[in-house]
């Protein structure tokens, strides 16, 4: 079973642009969460997906939004970036169900200059 | 809001000794419980999970952890570490009363043992 894919897996940018990142979670997996990972904040909430309906949102500001397709590929979007952006940006795919268990892809790595 | 407390950042422990890294939550509710770990340019892996039941989990390689209800406490313990445990841990809990299945991170300790 293939695990949990995050393109592109690096990502340099400048601040002021935008940046698109792309999750694809295991097969017959529906849900779909987002986390940004700093140095000094660790790993925070962004979003929560299932069956195309953000069921949750982190304290993130408005830049940050994202969306689920009807594969349950998951998109998160960034704009006006700023300095304070450059993480690690994690997608987990959530087996659901009584095992409730929340698999990692690699991350994102995005650098903002 | 939740909240998680790891209470080390850095341990450093020599191949065979014991290990023990706390974690505690701030939550009045009923939760769900994880630890995570983080090898060198790997993936978060699940280490174990407590949902309900026998307070004390086995996970994978070796590691079980202790849910302590009176002092919001899950802490991870290994009796004998080897270098290749050396990695990131990560406590986390959720609110197994939402409908979210978000997770609340500790800050994460990160364990070097010396071979």
């Amino acid at each position: 079973k293939a695990g949990v894919t995050q393109t592109p897996r690096y990502l340099i940018k400048t601040r002021g642009q935008q940046v698109t990142l792309s999750c694809s979670p295991i097969s017959g997996h529906r849900s779909v969460s987002w986390y940004q990972q700093t140095p000094g904040q660790g790993l925070q909430f962004l979003f929560e997906y299932f069956s195309e309906t953000q069921r949750n949102k982190g304290n993130f500001p408005g830049r940050f939004s994202g969306r689920q397709f009807s594969n349950s590929r998951s998109e998160m979007n960034v704009s006006t970036l700023e300095l304070g952006d450059s993480a690690l940006y994690l997608c987990a795919s959530l087996s659901g169900g009584s095992a409730n268990e929340q698999f990692f892809g690699p991350g994102t790595r995005l650098t903002v200059l | 809001a939740q909240s998680v407390s790891q209470h080390n950042h850095h341990v450093i422990l020599s191949e065979a000794a014991s290990l023990e890294l706390g974690c505690n939550y701030s939550y009045g509710g009923t939760v769900n419980l994880f630890w995570y770990v983080q090898y060198p340019g790997q993936h978060l892996q699940l280490l174990l999970k407590y949902f309900s039941g026998d307070p004390l989990v086995k996970g994978i390689k070796g590691f079980e952890a202790e849910f302590i209800k009176s002092k919001f406490s899950f802490n991870l313990r290994k009796p004998s570490v080897q270098w290749s445990d050396t990695a990131e841990y990560f406590c986390a809990v959720r609110d197994s009363g939402a409908g979210s299945y978000q997770l609340t991170f500790g800050k994460g300790t990160k364990l070097s043992v010396i071979p």
